[in-house]
């Protein structure tokens, strides 16, 4: 069957850095979504991966080994409106997401 | 209209009732999909649309139905709603000419069923 496995929830402290897992297994693999979504709103891309290894964008990298079936996404200088959840999808062979449930982040000050 | 909208916002629905749910883009992307969304479970596929005139079955199809006369429409129906049809119904978008197929999300309608 097909599996997305992360952490429910996750608390850090403002100014931290932060590294959310992801774990995949599905049948065939197209790429590696990370997205954020705050509470009550709609989730938004945060980055995809595809070939192994790290993808930086600013504060957010995000890291992919497929032998591994493997992800993480990094979270550095962490702000109060990061605080989110942040869903890690993968892509199988017919090109449909894979979603997990979901890892809620809550930063503290 | 930037993006995808969706409509209502939030409905409450007695079961046993049709509803519609509609959904909107006006970004010309050949894919639309419907999702719900349940405490827990993350993110499950209701119905797709890879382009316009053709639709497939996600995850949970049962008890919706879809259809795609345009590019830019996608509606979702509850023939007869039952109550563990409650959920935050996510529509979206992708464009099926990138490899990456990123999909883009509407605001989301909350749905009540009782």
């Amino acid at each position: 069957g097909q599996n997305i496995d992360q952490p429910t929830e996750m608390t850090a402290t403002e100014g931290a850095i932060v590294q959310i897992n992801c774990t995949y297994q599905t049948s065939g693999f197209n790429g590696l979504f990370w997205y954020q979504q705050h509470a009550g709103e709609a989730p938004t891309f945060l980055s995809y991966n595809v070939l192994d290894g790290l993808e930086e964008k600013g504060r957010f990298s995000s890291f992919l080994s497929r032998s591994k079936g493997y992800s993480y996404l990094l979270l550095k200088e962490l702000q109060m409106k990061d605080s989110a959840s942040y869903l890690c999808a993968a892509m199988d062979s017919n090109y449909q997401l894979i979603w997990g449930a979901g890892t809620k982040l809550i930063i503290k000050p | 209209i930037a993006g995808i909208t969706q409509a209502p916002t939030s409905q409450i629905l007695a079961a046993g009732r049709r509803m519609t749910l509609r959904c909107t883009q006006d970004m010309r992307h050949n894919a639309m999909y419907w999702y719900r969304q349940d405490l827990g479970l993350g993110l499950r596929l209701i119905h797709y649309s890879n382009t316009a005139g053709t639709t497939g079955k996600g995850e949970v199809p049962d008890g919706y139905s879809v259809s795609r006369a345009n590019t830019d429409d996608f509606p979702l129906t509850l023939a007869s709603a039952v109550p563990s049809q409650t959920s935050v119904y996510f529509c979206a978008s992708s464009d099926w000419k990138r490899d990456m197929n990123e999909q883009f999300f509407g605001p989301g309608t909350r749905l009540t069923v009782l």
